[in-house]
């Protein structure tokens, strides 16, 4: 079936480096997408978001770019800090039919920052 | 604001043993996700609760899997029997409603970690 996937399952990055994780997704269908980061132990935290009628959306120190045209979605963190390791993962919602609101993760990327 | 709450945090059974796991949703939150999530993947959709009907359930078990939400907002999961790729965290998760074009950001608990041997 439809899913959502990642292009690199680890990353490896020096605290105060820009971190870039990317995302692909098949789902043509798909209206919104979502980052989530998963500290050990955790449930998933809500990072940033973005519908399909967007191409980029900025938050604190987060960017997300969507590009629609090659299925590609990737979560920018700029200045990054040991507080940031994580396993990051991206979601898509397929829009209508009757699996409306259904969140698709993909499997996820391990993002490592060293002091 | 309260966040989604789960129990029991970790439970270790036997296989054809029963387990069940407890979430109380953020309040007012009307859509309730249960996942499953297996170690190394992502969380992956068992059903979804709109107040206290079942939205979608097409990934339950349903042979020994089993999810309600009677009055619309607790909700409780059992496994019976359990089997040994039952073995994961199970979260839950919220959100205010579903709807067709708003963005409706899920908030997860954090999870009950089942372990069965």
């Amino acid at each position: 079936g439809e899913s959502v996937g990642l292009h690199l399952p680890t990353l490896s990055v020096q605290e105060g480096d820009n971190s870039i994780i990317n995302c692909a997704y098949s789902n043509s269908a798909s209206d919104y997408f979502i980052w989530y980061k998963q500290e050990s132990g955790k449930g998933p935290q809500f990072i940033i978001d973005i519908r399909s009628n967007m191409d980029k959306r900025q938050g604190q120190r987060v960017t997300v770019l969507l590009n629609k045209t090659v299925k590609h979605l990737s979560l920018q963190i700029a200045a990054t800090q040991p507080g940031d390791s994580a396993v990051y993962f991206c979601a898509d919602r397929q829009a209508g039919g009757t699996s409306y609101g259904k969140l698709t993760f993909g499997q996820g990327t391990i993002l490592t920052v060293h002091p | 604001e309260a966040g989604v709450a789960q129990s029991p945090r970790y439970k270790i059974i036997e296989k054809r043993q029963s387990v069940a796991f407890w979430c109380n949703p953020i309040s007012g939150h009307a859509t309730l996700y249960w996942y499953q999530q297996i170690l190394g993947q992502g969380p992956k959709l068992l059903i979804q609760f709109q107040n206290n009907g079942v939205v979608d359930d097409s990934q339950l078990p349903k042979d020994r899997f089993s999810a309600e939400r009677l009055k619309g907002v607790d909700s409780t999961l059992k496994i019976q029997p359990a089997k040994l790729e039952d073995s994961a965290v199970y979260l839950c998760a919220s959100s205010p409603r579903t709807s067709g074009r708003s963005r409706e950001t899920q908030y997860f608990g954090p999870g009950t970690r089942l372990l069965v041997l």
